[in-house]
């Protein structure tokens, strides 16, 4: 079965705080895809960055970073220098190569970034 | 450009009513999402349109749930008598590869509410 876990509900951070977001994931599958989405308060979900499974090279874009470890099954996400504006709710998402078109979703940790 | 739209953004229903959902997917977009989002939950998926060829329907909750993409671009989302445990946010998202390696663009997504 292919499952998602953000155990954060909510994290409360002050400006220029670091924070890291967790996911753990599960698959069976050797080929899949990882994915963080940003919903801010005016609802769109909006892309922020896709693994596939091959790939464990950390990444980093801007204040973004991403550490992707396949010996945990875990893909987690940090924001360095929090800003007001980073305040929402952050989802982690897994799809799979084969098997149906299913993306699964983790059930998000919301951000609240205090001025 | 412009990005993906849904209509209408809220709809409330009474028990027993059918309604429409519509999405307007970016142009040349290939594969098309359908989302259920209940509150404080990750978007929930329900159906996957590849072109006009409905190719994952494994989400769809029950019969009285229904989809179409007739002519591979606008799709519309039905909901054939419905309950209150319908009501939720419904979301559509489009993206320009065939497989689901590629990242998602969402919509505003359509609050339903049965009363």
């Amino acid at each position: 079965a292919q499952k998602v876990t953000q155990a954060q509900t909510e994290i409360s951070v002050v400006e220029k705080e670091d924070v890291t977001l967790d996911c753990v994931y599960e698959t069976r599958d050797t080929t899949y895809y990882l994915f963080w989405y940003k919903q801010p308060p005016s609802g769109e979900l909006v892309f922020l960055i896709r693994r596939n499974s091959f790939d464990e090279q950390n990444e980093i874009s801007g204040r973004y970073s991403w550490n992707f470890q396949k010996s945990t099954s875990s893909f987690n996400f940090t924001i360095t220098a929090s800003q007001v504006v980073d305040s929402a709710v952050y989802f982690c998402a897994l799809t799979r190569n084969t098997g149906g078109f299913k993306t699964i979703f983790g059930a998000g940790t919301r951000l609240f970034v205090k001025a | 450009g412009a990005g993906v739209s849904q209509s209408p953004r809220y709809k409330v229903a009474k028990r027993g009513q059918d309604v429409a959902l519509r999405c307007d997917p970016i142009s040349g977009h290939v594969s098309l999402f359908w989302y259920q989002q209940a509150l404080g939950q990750g978007p929930e998926f329900l159906t996957y349109f590849q072109n006009e060829a409905q190719l994952d329907k494994s989400g769809l909750p029950s019969d009285r749930f229904f989809a179409e993409r007739p002519e591979g671009s606008v799709s519309t989302l039905k909901i054939q008598r419905t309950q209150q445990e319908d009501s939720a946010v419904y979301l559509c998202a489009s993206s320009p590869g065939l497989a689901v390696s590629y990242e998602q663009y969402f919509g505003p997504g359509t609050r339903l509410t049965v009363t």
